[in-house]
């Protein structure tokens, strides 16, 4: 059980939009900046995302970061098929001391 | 540009130990706090510890706790991952990956190595 709370899959056509949801507590996400990673099995995650909003200067405007409370959302707009990963959020427990992610989630371009 | 290279990975006997280590080039390593971050097949991504820039501060999850040891030596840019005690649920490709320069207790990753794979199995 991951600490932080994601859909196992979301799908969605190509050129549509689709969201993800990363649900923690006040100890994580209440209290800490979120991040966002994109993983290919076997390859290196990538940053997405990170201070809940902020997108490195290499990742395209398609995507986007929010939080709201104990909740963070990613979202993708102009789906492509080259899209299809795991998709993870990611933050720091204060209660914990530790890092946590959620349990992932699989983007499906159909 | 950034680097990070791991290596030290391989197949292991249950109860064994593995020494990974990470070369890092490309950045002042001295200055960002390193994490390591595992992948088990099937599972996602788990972080599994971290240490500042100076070493004085090491976290670790649960799940690893007095079974792994994380060391730097910032004259070599180097970053380690001391294991004991392997168990089959520890096999995972091992990433190390580049924190956030002004806090370790921060979870921003920004670069990663391509990971090193360790299998523990009889």
């Amino acid at each position: 059980q991951s600490v932080l709370t994601q859909p196992p899959s979301v799908s969605a056509a190509p050129g549509q939009k689709v969201t993800i949801s990363c649900s923690g507590s006040g100890s994580n996400i209440g209290d800490n900046y979120v991040s966002w990673y994109r993983h290919l099995p076997g390859t290196a995650p990538k940053l997405l995302i990170y201070d809940n909003n902020k997108r490195p200067s290499t990742i395209p405007d398609r995507f986007s970061g929010s939080k709201s409370g104990t909740s963070a959302t990613l979202g993708i707009t102009g789906l492509q098929t080259g899209d299809e990963a795991d998709y993870y959020c990611g933050t720091w427990d204060s209660s914990l001391s530790a890092g946590v992610f959620g349990g992932g989630t699989k983007l499906t371009v159909l | 540009q950034v680097r990070l290279v791991e290596s030290g990975g391989g197949v292991v006997q249950p109860g064994m130990s593995l020494r990974l280590s990470c070369a890092a080039s490309g950045f002042t390593f001295s200055t960002y706090p390193m994490h390591w971050v595992r992948h088990a097949p099937g599972k996602g991504l788990e972080w599994v510890a971290v240490i500042s820039t100076d070493g004085s501060n090491k976290y670790y999850a649960d799940s690893v706790k007095g079974q792994f040891s994380i060391s730097r030596d910032n004259s070599k840019n180097t970053l380690f991952l001391q294991m004991s005690s392997l168990r089959p649920g520890d096999t995972a490709v091992y990433y190390c990956t580049r924190g956030y320069s002004l806090s370790w207790s921060v979870a921003k990753f920004d670069y990663w190595g391509q990971g090193t794979l360790v299998t523990v199995s009889s």
